[in-house]
């Protein structure tokens, strides 16, 4: 998993934007992925983004790639309590769409 | 209505013995992945199932046997247990080419 970098915390007070960063290495990906885990829970698929794409909106959440840097957002729009948890950004690894490398995870913690 | 579920989900041993962890799924999915989660590691895959009697090895598999003779169990095999495998363990499962579903885990500690 060390192939896909994450920065491993971020604080964000409620009613807020937060964005999340990732960077991968493998040029070949055909999807990118943004996984939540919820603690004592498994993961949970939040949005993909073919590698075809620049951005992805789903509701408050917004996905941009820059596939010349390697780079992937997550923006999630007036974030909540709820949205309290870790996410791990993904990638299909080696051209096969069946095997994903992982980053570390983003813990987010959303404040009053 | 199951869908993908892990047992046990706790689990505590002795360096040395056997322990076997449970993946059982109800979708009929092909794949079946295993992997372990570590504080600053993030998710690494163990092995990974293509189909029933198909196996192959994922990033860090020394110490785990897998197996896989029916489409929806995917059990993963501790021969010796270490102390370096106390670890959450996540299996998940998928149609080719489609998102992972994940079970809620297993917890376990090696002593």
């Amino acid at each position: 998993g060390e192939d896909v970098e994450q920065s491993l915390f971020l604080s964000v007070r409620e009613g807020d934007s937060s964005v999340i960063n990732c960077t991968y290495t493998d040029s070949s990906s055909t999807y990118l992925y943004w996984y939540k885990q919820e603690p004592g829970a498994g993961l949970q698929l939040l949005t993909y983004i073919f590698s075809n794409m620049d951005m992805k909106q789903d509701q408050r959440l917004t996905v941009l790639l820059n596939k010349k840097d390697k780079h992937l957002s997550l923006r999630i729009a007036d974030t909540q309590t709820g949205d309290s948890a870790i996410y791990f950004c993904a990638e299909s690894i080696g051209g096969n769409d069946y095997k994903l490398s992982f980053g570390a995870g983003t813990t987010v913690t959303v404040r009053a | 209505d199951a869908g993908i579920t892990q047992s046990p989900r706790y689990k505590i041993t002795e360096t040395g013995r056997q322990v076997t962890l449970m993946c059982h799924q109800t979708w009929s999915h092909s794949y079946m992945f295993w992997y372990r989660q570590d504080l600053g590691h993030g998710l690494r895959l163990i092995y990974y199932s293509a189909a029933a009697d198909i196996t192959d090895k994922g990033e860090v598999p020394d110490g785990y046997v897998v197996s896989r003779s029916k489409t929806e169990n995917f059990p993963l095999t501790l021969e010796s247990a270490t102390r370096s495998q106390t670890s959450v363990y996540f299996c998940a499962s998928s149609h080719p080419g489609r998102e992972q579903f994940f079970g809620p885990g297993t917890r376990l500690t090696v002593l």
